[in-house]
């Protein structure tokens, strides 16, 4: 069975710090996704990273998959209120379209 | 471009009652899926289609669970009887084809009593 373990589970920090949020497997994915969802809401997709060793960046967010296509990491920089919120990787398997989903990260910015 | 559309938005029952979702897809999304989302945890896939047909239904308690996806449009999916770890928010997603991100529905929280 493949599977998503994403770390740490709950994160508490002050507005205009850093931090990060890993996504780790042992099986190796063709892509991997991070979606934000927020209370009442279902999640919404913020990237898909493809190519190992692929950096995105979204304004304040950078996004990173592992060389060997088995790890992504997300990382904040001067973390504000309105990122707070759920964060969710999901690995895809070219086999059937579908998603591996991680337990999730979620993430409170104190003001 | 109209979203994924769940109803009811809330639903609470008692154990042992029926309860139905539903769901209707961006329009021209031939994938459509469910997943159950308990409380901390990430979402788990309970079936997927495409079109009218199942492509996957393994996690799916079928003995009380049951979907379907009428003309490959609009899906609707029931639980009978429900049972108290049944407690979760139900998503709809759908997507175009196999390399498009999933567009998901708000959800409809289901409380059992």
């Amino acid at each position: 069975t493949q599977l998503l373990e994403q770390s740490p589970q709950f994160l508490s920090i002050q507005e205009g710090e850093n931090l990060t949020v890993y996504c780790n497997s042992s099986s190796v994915f063709s892509s991997l996704q991070w979606y934000r969802q927020e209370p009442g809401e279902g999640p919404v997709l913020l990237v898909t990273v493809v190519t190992g060793g692929e950096v995105k960046k979204l304004k304040r967010l950078t996004f990173q998959f592992g060389d060997a296509r088995k790890d992504s990491s997300l990382h904040i920089t001067a973390a504000q209120p309105g990122d707070t919120g759920l964060y969710l990787c999901a690995g895809a398997r070219d086999s059937n379209y579908q998603l591996i989903w991680g337990a999730g990260t979620k993430l409170i910015i104190k003001p | 471009e109209a979203g994924v559309a769940q109803s009811p938005r809330y639903k609470i029952i008692e154990k042992r009652q029926s309860v139905a979702f539903w769901c209707n897809p961006i329009s021209g999304h031939a994938t459509l899926y469910w997943y159950q989302q308990i409380l901390g945890q990430g979402p788990k896939l309970l079936i997927q289609f495409q079109n009218n047909g199942v492509v996957d239904d393994s996690q799916l308690p079928k003995d009380r669970f049951s979907a379907e996806r009428l003309k490959g449009v609009d899906s609707t999916l029931k639980i009978q009887p429900a049972k108290l770890e049944d407690s979760a928010v139900y998503l709809c997603a759908s997507q175009m084809d196999s390399y498009n991100e999933q567009f998901f529905g708000p959800g409809t929280r289901l409380t059992v009593l």
